[in-house]
């Protein structure tokens, strides 16, 4: 079975300009997370959704990130305009059923690097 | 709200050799415990998991024990290989914090020959 997929898995982009990341999320699954990784703040949660639906984007830094879940199969996190300190590796992550039992298991892509120069 | 904190790395360590990663947490509820492992350049990927407290998840000759009187869910494996370097993460889901897990800083560990 496929996994998690992401797209692109590098990104060199200059500041300014607006980047989208994409995810696909197994399929069945109904909850999609979007994570940050750095060096200096490790692994932060983004946003996530449950059944398409964006439930907390608390972690979302400012306005200049959005993320969409048009269907159960497609995300996107976008970035605009983008800045140095947005260089990171972005992860997306899907679960099946989360909420209703606490054994819930992340299935983690492959990650996006971006570096913006 | 729920935390984790993980022991700083890098641990380096000899083929062999025995090795533990502390993990302690705090938690609202009844969390789930869990390791995941990430190779360079992959994302993370389970490793194992515990429900409650005692039961002890096991995977690819790893171990970790719940052990809720001490909130501890430390990692260990008997002998460790090169192939066994990578970043280790403890992380925990619990219904006090809606079951959105919650992530360590994570451990590195070097393996040398």
């Amino acid at each position: 079975d496929a996994g998690v997929i992401q797209s692109p898995r590098h990104e060199v982009t200059e500041m300014g300009q607006e980047v989208t990341l994409r995810c696909k999320p197994i399929s069945g699954h109904n909850s999609l997370f979007w994570y940050r990784q750095t060096m200096m703040r490790g692994l932060e949660l983004l946003i996530y959704f449950n059944n398409n639906v964006p439930i907390d984007d608390s972690g979302m830094p400012e306005d200049r990130f959005s993320a969409k879940m048009p269907n159960a199969s497609f995300s996107t996190l976008k970035i605009q305009p983008s800045e140095p300190r947005d260089s990171a590796v972005y992860f997306c992550a899907s679960s099946l059923r989360w909420g209703s039992t606490p054994t819930g298991e992340l299935f983690f892509g492959e990650g996006s690097r971006l570096t913006v120069l | 709200g729920n935390s984790v904190t993980q022991m700083e790395g890098p641990v380096t360590l000899s083929e062999e050799a025995f090795l533990t990663i502390n993990c302690t947490y705090t938690a609202t509820g009844y969390p789930s415990l869990f390791w995941y492992v990430q190779y360079p350049g992959e994302g993370l990927q389970l490793l194992l998991k515990a429900t409650k407290a005692d039961d002890k998840g096991s995977n690819k000759g790893f171990e970790a024990t719940y052990r809720k009187e001490t909130t501890s869910f430390h990692l260990e494996k008997g002998s460790v290989q090169v192939s066994d370097s990578a970043v280790y993460f403890c992380a925990l889901s619990s219904s006090g914090g809606s079951y959105i897990p919650t992530f360590g800083r994570g451990t590195s560990l070097i393996v040398h020959p």
